[in-house]
């Protein structure tokens, strides 16, 4: 099973500040035919399902604020949220998507300093 | 627009099983694949299987001889059954929608279920 490491555990970060999180895989997800990252990335509010806000690895989904964005390749991969928002309080995981079972990271806890 | 709705939370002896369902609506049920994930209390998020458009399954071999997917075409509805309980099966189980190319799924979930709490006590 491919094993998806996020750094770090919990990030607080001041309102209008940059956010990073980041996901280590243990193996690469880079397919080489296509060249494209089995990556995503989820947001998870208190109580609510999660919500997709990137999939292979940069691309967001329609509807995310501009804000959020992914890069990495291979085997590193970081979300940036480049000005924190009150509302972007939450848990976010990476995904991969690569090979079955598709597994996730254990989660960044994003809070306001 | 795209809804996923699930059954209501469940209550559970040791040793039974569950079944939980997710109705689909606002695309073409039979063009989308749809993935159960679990979340325990406090945990992350962990993926237990795929039922594609033609109902074939392929489970975690975590949850391999304990877990049926299943879906209705009718009803545009999918269902999840785990057997054999036990208290850490205690969780919120998710339904997820993933797109495909061609019959190949893209195993990202772009829409959710609400999520269905499992409770699993003597």
């Amino acid at each position: 099973d491919i094993v998806m490491t996020q750094s770090p555990d919990s990030l607080p970060v001041s309102l209008g500040e940059r956010a990073t999180i980041n996901c280590k895989s243990s193996q690469s997800i880079l397919y080489s035919s296509n060249n494209k990252n089995y990556l995503a990335w989820y947001q998870q509010k208190l109580g609510q399902p999660p919500k997709l806000l990137i999939y292979w690895a940069s691309i967001r989904e329609s509807g995310v604020p501009d804000r959020f964005s992914g890069s990495g390749s291979g085997a590193d991969f970081t979300l940036t949220i480049s000005s924190l928002q009150a509302e972007d309080v939450a848990v976010y995981y990476c995904q991969q998507y690569y090979s079955s079972p598709y597994t996730f990271g254990q989660g960044t806890k994003l809070e306001i300093k | 627009q795209v809804q996923l709705v699930q059954s209501g939370a469940e209550v559970k002896k040791p040793g039974a099983s569950v079944k939980v369902s997710c109705k689909a609506s606002g695309y073409t049920f039979n063009n989308y694949h749809m993935h159960w994930v679990r979340q325990a209390p406090g945990q992350g998020l962990e993926w237990m299987g795929i039922i594609n458009p033609s109902g074939d399954s392929t489970y975690a071999q975590k949850f391999q001889g304990r877990v049926t997917m299943t879906r209705d075409t009718s009803t545009s509805t999918v269902y999840m059954e785990l057997s054999s309980l036990r208290s850490e099966d205690t969780a919120v189980y998710y339904c997820a929608r993933t797109t495909s190319v061609g019959t190949t799924p893209i195993p990202y979930f772009d829409y959710w279920g609400q999520g269905t709490q499992v409770t699993v006590s003597p």
